[in-house]
């Protein structure tokens, strides 16, 4: 039972555009959202994050939007960068003092320069 | 100021054979959780813990897996009796007390890259 779902195994995006990645999750216990991004043989690096008292959170050039009602969560890069090109986990924790995180599979994004 | 430390980074093991797999957290952290990851899937959790304490180990499989993180040392996760089936990259992550109104991020490890023949 897949509870955090990233439904674009892959995603390219030209340099210098907004890169849009998206996450689904069918837990509404999930109040606390991540987003990792992982490099080859590195281990994941934390990004980004939003509690669901927000709708938004914003740092540099990574913004998280949450949509509670459908829950939907996307993280939004602008501008693209070569460097960004990396595989993407959303991850999320439920608020029963639950520390473990449920990651999606990840995308892949690619940034062709 | 260290991140998280794993070590082996790879291991390979025979079929039959035990895996140790090490992991010494953050500085100042006192919970560390393991995560697998098999080919092409997101990060699976395990177990989490803290010295000497396993708080949660509901998605640790119930043979031949166990953890510990004892007071002194590192977190060691033990793998008895290797299958094919275990061949994954196993990540660790530590974090400070969790605090349900601060940021709360686990930071992981580079991984053991376990390799069953």
């Amino acid at each position: 039972d897949q509870q955090v779902k990233q439904n674009s195994p892959s995603l390219s995006v030209q340099e210098g555009r907004i890169s849009i990645l998206n996450c689904d999750y069918t837990n509404s216990m999930f109040d606390y959202f991540l987003w990792y991004k992982k490099y080859p043989a590195e281990g994941p690096t934390f990004l980004i994050s939003i509690s669901s008292i927000k709708d938004k959170n914003e740092d540099g050039r990574f913004t998280v939007f949450l949509n509670k009602s459908a829950k939907h969560l996307s993280l939004h890069i602008v501008p693209s960068q070569p460097g960004d090109s990396a595989v993407y986990f959303c991850a999320a924790n439920d608020s029963f003092g639950n520390e473990k995180l449920t990651f999606g599979t990840g995308t892949r994004l690619t940034i062709i320069p | 100021n260290a991140g998280v430390m794993q070590n082996p980074r790879h291991l390979v093991r025979r079929r039959g054979q035990e895996a140790r797999l090490r992991c010494s957290p953050m500085k100042g952290h006192s919970h560390v959780y393991w995560y697998r990851q098999l080919p092409e899937e997101g990060l699976k959790f395990m177990v989490y813990l803290q010295k000497e304490n396993i708080i949660d180990e509901s998605g640790m499989p119930k043979e031949r897996f166990s953890a510990e993180f004892p007071k002194e040392g590192p977190s060691i996760l033990r793998i008895q009796q290797v299958v094919r089936g275990d061949s994954a990259a196993y990540f660790c992550a530590s974090s400070p007390l969790p605090g349900r109104t601060s940021s709360y991020e686990q930071y992981f490890g580079p991984g053991t890259r376990l390799t069953v023949t």
